[in-house]
Order: structure tokens, then sequence, then C-alpha cells
């Protein structure tokens, strides 16, 4: 029959505020760890990816933390600006093979 | 450089209808993904392609069949299209060893 959709969680911060959007997953093999932002009627567009080998990686405004005894991933995003608004996905996958995503997280940013 | 170019982007079928959208992508990337949207949702795998005339299934692949005819190409066909197929359809494809894929613009279809 037809799927229902669901309400994606939703994070409303405030312009200038930090943001931190987390993500649990469930593949131990994964090589990568990788946030993607969507905003509305485009595809994903990758924003930073973490190897397995790591536990930390910045970028501009952005850090991603990998906590792999809890399965945890989350993305800092620091002095959220209103081009941040979008929804967040993480995706885990190999190095060559499946891209598998996370259900995403809407963040809005008011001003 | 345009990247991944899906076609078409809107696209309305009545039940039992048959397509198949197009991907083309011109950064000569291995790997190649069919991903379906629904509202308020995730992206969910349909096929996966990770080189020429190679294809494996992802998490919905029911429904659905694929092509990877050369390295650009990855086709996604609707034998008999079903309501509950309506959805957006991203294709994206990802160099090996790399951690970046890159999306198209999606496709909307609507199955009545």
């Amino acid at each position: 029959g037809e799927s229902v959709g669901l309400h994606l969680p939703t994070l409303s911060v405030q312009e200038g505020d930090n943001s931190i959007i987390n993500c649990a997953y469930s593949n131990s093999a994964s090589d990568y760890f990788i946030w993607y932002k969507q905003e509305s009627g485009k595809g994903p567009q990758f924003i930073i990816d973490i190897r397995s080998n790591m536990d930390k990686r910045q970028g501009q405004r952005v850090t991603v933390l990998l906590n792999k005894t809890v399965k945890h991933l989350s993305l800092q995003i620091a002095a959220t600006q209103p081009g941040d608004s979008a929804v967040y996905f993480c995706a885990t996958g190999p190095s060559w093979g499946k891209l598998q995503f996370g259900a995403g997280t809407q963040v809005v940013v008011t001003p | 450089n345009a990247g991944v170019t899906q076609t078409p982007k809107f696209q309305v079928l009545k039940t039992g209808q048959s397509m198949t959208l197009q991907c083309a992508q011109d950064m000569n990337h291995n790997s190649m993904y069919w991903y379906r949207q629904d509202p308020g949702m995730g992206l969910r795998l349909i096929y996966y392609s990770a080189s020429e005339g190679t294809t494996d299934k992802g998490e919905v692949p029911n429904g659905y069949n694929v092509s990877r005819l050369n390295k650009r190409e990855f086709s996604l066909r609707l034998e008999s299209a079903a309501p509950s197929q309506t959805s957006v359809y991203f294709c994206a494809s990802r160099e090996t060893g790399s951690a970046e894929a890159f999306f198209g613009q999606g496709t909307r279809l609507t199955v009545v």
C-alpha cells in the first residue's frame, strides 16, 4: 500500500547561534561518514566527510564528530546563518560501494 | 561542466504505464546510484552500479529495473507504474575512493 510520510525532526536555531545535528548509524563496516545538505527543490549537496579512523574533522564553519563506540555522528555549524536553513542528512558507506542515508533533520534558522 | 543530468524533471503517469528515467554524468565517475525520496523522508537506495555493466539492488528495488550501458549513463525503468511509486527520484555519481557524491536535480514522478 501507500507509504505514509513522516515529519522530519526539526531543529530551530537563532541566527548567529551554533547548531548541532545528530545522526545514529547502524553499519559498523562503513569507511565514510558524510553529511549532506538539501535545500528545497534541489538535490543533496556534499558538506563534509570523516573517515572511520578519525573522530573529528573541521571545515569552514562546520565540524563533524564521529563516535564509533556508540555509532553516533554529529555535525556542528558555527554562527548559523539564514542560508543554512535546509534538510541535513548523514550518509554512510564504504569507499567504493553503496551509500545509505539517514532520515534527515530540518534546520530552521530564525532571525 | 554539467555534472549529473536527469531527464525528465517532471512526469505524470497513469497506473500500469511504463517509463524510463534517464541519468547521465560527465565526471567520468565509476559509481552511479538511483534513490527515491518521499515527502518528509530521507533518500532510499533503489539500485547501485559500481561500474559499467554491473548493477546491484539497494533497499527498495521492487518494481524497478536499471541499465548501465556505458560509464556515463544509468537509467531507471518502471515497467508498470503504481501510485506507491509516486516520489522524487535522484540520480547520483561518485568516484571510487571519494566520499563526495554528486546529485542531479531530481525527477518528480506522480502516478495516478
